[in-house]
């Protein structure tokens, strides 16, 4: 079963628009809400990261969305640029176990100039 | 902020060969380490946990015995692919949780491995 659903599968947007990419969760146990980038042949970056006591956290262009009731978070990329173009992976953790990462599938944003 | 170098960052070796890969936490110690596999346009795949001085704990369908992994301190943690086929091809990525990074988790760069 997988614990973390993630959509859309593949994004394309324009330079300067906006990319919106969601997730959903079924544990309630979980309490932390990363996300990650990652270009082609390296590791994952986190990007952004939120727990549950908050509804949103901006951090420059990027923004997590976060609706503990319907267990769903998703990211926004205000202003995307081409350099934004990479797969982007929502996960969550019972982080205060020190438990593992449970990921989405995955998305890749492509992003035309 | 807290790094984990991983290294080799990309091997190729021959069927039936083992093949040592490394990830190093550099700035803290790793009391628990993650080993990932992520084939092409896939999520990453946990394949075990270690907890450093402990055996790993597999993930169902992880062959322990093909991929060893060793802990041995809050520095390093190694996993070797023994007997290495084909099959075998595909991206290994480290992470490690350990103190003074909360709930954070860091990745190592990844290695590409590919047996020919």
């Amino acid at each position: 079963q997988q614990q973390v659903k993630q959509s859309p599968q593949s994004l394309i947007v324009q330079k300067g628009g906006i990319s919106i990419i969601n997730c959903a969760y079924e544990n309630t146990a979980f309490d932390y809400f990363p996300w990650y980038q990652q270009f082609p042949g390296k590791g994952p970056a986190l990007l952004i990261a939120i727990r549950p006591d908050v509804s949103e956290k901006k951090e420059g262009r990027f923004t997590i969305s976060f609706n503990k009731s319907a267990k769903q978070f998703s990211l926004h990329i205000m202003d995307s640029q081409p350099g934004d173009s990479a797969t982007y992976f929502c996960a969550a953790s019972r982080g205060s176990t020190l438990g593992r990462l449970y990921f989405g599938r995955g998305t890749q944003l492509t992003v035309w100039p | 902020g807290a790094v984990v170098s991983q290294h080799p960052s990309r091997v190729i070796c021959k069927s039936g060969t083992s093949v040592k890969i490394e990830c190093r936490s550099l700035d803290f110690q790793a009391t628990t380490m993650f080993w990932y596999r992520q084939f092409p346009k896939q999520s990453l795949m946990l394949m075990a946990t270690s907890n450093e001085g402990s055996k790993a704990t597999y993930e169902q369908g992880v062959e322990k015995d093909k991929f060893l992994i060793n802990h041995a301190s809050l520095t390093l943690s190694t996993l070797t692919v023994t007997s290495a086929h084909p099959e075998d091809s595909s991206f290994y990525i480290c992470s490690a949780r350990g103190g003074g990074q909360g709930y954070g988790y860091t990745f190592g760069s990844g290695t590409r491995l590919t047996v020919v």
